[in-house]
């Protein structure tokens, strides 16, 4: 059982440069988030979903994009890297966010992004 | 609105000796409660959770926590730490009321443990 799984696990980035953050959960869960954890600041919520085709700001949107195609897949843009940008990033999933917020939520393993 | 403080960023503990990491919490409903640890350049994963069952919850790893709501606490604790509990500890509080569904996560606890 993979779990959730996220690539790049490191990337370097010049400003200005796009890129793509994926994200895959194998457990068929409907809710899915983008995180940022950075130094004194805990985790942050970007993005989320709560289904597939249906996606909401979290706390720190700006500059970032999301989509969910699939109940699979939801991957992150970074549209034009900036250096607040450099942070590490944790995609999670979670059976079902609109029944019950008791519910556990799995993390990938991260991805550590450096923009310069 | 709810809100989660975690009580000292940074606690060291000699291997055997007692854990306790503090967390309180501020929500206007019943909350669910939960802590999740992150080990070095890892994920987090959940360690225990609160969701209105038994007030002590027994977690993963030896870990417990006791859900007192006259004092809006949720602490961790385990008898006994041992090298491979150093990392971070995070607490973290949601609740179903309304539309708010997100989990409000503290700031962490970095766990040092000491031979």
């Amino acid at each position: 059982n993979a779990g959730v799984t996220q690539t790049p696990k490191f990337q370097v980035l010049k400003t200005g440069q796009s890129m793509t953050l994926q994200c895959a959960q194998d457990m068929n869960h409907e809710y899915m988030s983008w995180y940022r954890q950075d130094p004194g600041m805990g985790l942050r919520l970007i993005h989320y979903s709560v289904g597939a085709g249906i996606t909401d700001q979290g706390e720190v949107p700006n500059g970032y994009n999301v989509s969910r195609s699939t109940t699979e897949d939801f991957p992150l843009r970074l549209l034009s890297a900036a250096p607040s940008q450099t942070s590490v990033y944790f995609c999670a999933s979670s059976y079902s966010q609109t029944d019950i917020s008791g519910n556990t939520i799995y993390f990938g393993e991260g991805s550590w992004l450096t923009v310069v | 609105a709810q809100s989660v403080t975690q009580l000292g960023s940074h606690v060291s503990v000699s291997e055997g000796a007692l854990v306790l990491l503090r967390c309180n919490y501020s929500s206007s409903v019943p909350p669910y409660l939960f802590w999740y640890v992150q080990y070095p350049n890892q994920g987090l994963q959940l360690l225990l959770k609160y969701t209105s069952a038994a007030t002590l919850v027994k977690g993963i790893n030896g870990f417990e926590a006791e859900f007192k709501k006259s004092e809006t606490s949720f602490h961790l604790t385990k008898p006994s730490a041992h090298m491979s509990d150093a990392a971070e500890y995070f607490c973290a509080v949601s609740s179903n009321a309304g539309n708010n569904r997100k989990l409000i996560w503290g700031l962490g606890t970095s766990l040092a443990v000491n031979p």
